[in-house]
């Protein structure tokens, strides 16, 4: 089982150009997330559906878009990067559309915007 | 006040010592709590779940539960230099439906 795959896994970007984040997930789960993960902050939530259909933001949704394509995948767009961007991005699912069961995680992907 | 909040160590045990990592939570009414182990350069990956009062035993790991004192604690048993990582506490917080991470504490287990 693939699990949770994201593409890509290393991006440079410049100042304003736009690009998207892939994620798929083959465990026939209801939710997804999309985090960021910055030196000495954790993981902080930018966007989640809960099912298919259905997408709503976290804690730092702003300078980014998302979309639920069906069941197994969730991509996040960055439409104008910005430095402030530069991260590491990882995408999750759960079984529980109440996000109250374990989450896995894809292999992340790290964004440098220059 | 964060709301998950985990000390960022370094935390420094040598091998074979029992190493204790501790969490404290601000949502009263949280109900699931979760250890992940994150190597440098990879992706979180689940060690344990814990939903109820008390402690949890797998393995080498032990989860550690106190709802009433909001803190959540993970024990590793005979640690091993392979259990050097950074370790995060997430908690399903009241009404929301994704986990809310801590900062994560990094442990060291010296050879």
């Amino acid at each position: 089982n693939a699990g949770v795959t994201q593409t890509p896994k290393f991006q440079v970007l410049k100042t304003g150009q736009s690009m998207t984040l892939q994620c798929a997930q083959d465990m026939n789960h209801n939710s997804m997330y999309w985090y960021r993960q910055d030196p000495g902050m954790g993981l902080r939530l930018i966007y989640y559906s809960a099912s298919e259909g259905t997408t709503d933001k976290g804690e730092v949704p702003n300078g980014y878009n998302v979309s639920r394509l069906n069941k197994r995948e969730f991509s996040l767009r960055l439409e104008s990067a910005a430095p402030s961007q530069t991260s590491v991005y990882f995408c999750a699912s759960t079984s529980s559309t109440q996000g109250a069961t374990e989450a896995f995680f894809g292999q992340g992907t790290r964004l440098t915007v220059v | 006040q964060k709301e998950v909040e985990q000390n960022s160590g370094p935390l420094s045990v040598p091998e074979g010592a029992i190493a204790s990592l501790n969490c404290t939570y601000s949502d009263r009414g949280s109900q699931s709590f979760f250890w992940y182990r994150q190597y440098s350069g990879k992706s979180p990956e689940l060690i344990m779940s814990i939903y109820s009062n008390g402690d949890k035993e797998d393995g080498r790991f032990t989860a550690q539960l106190n709802k009433a004192s909001q803190y959540v604690s993970l024990l590793i048993r005979d640690s091993q230099p392979s259990d050097s990582a950074t370790y995060l506490c997430a908690v399903k917080g009241t009404g929301r439906r994704a986990l809310t991470f801590g900062s994560g504490t990094r442990l060291q287990v010296q050879p």
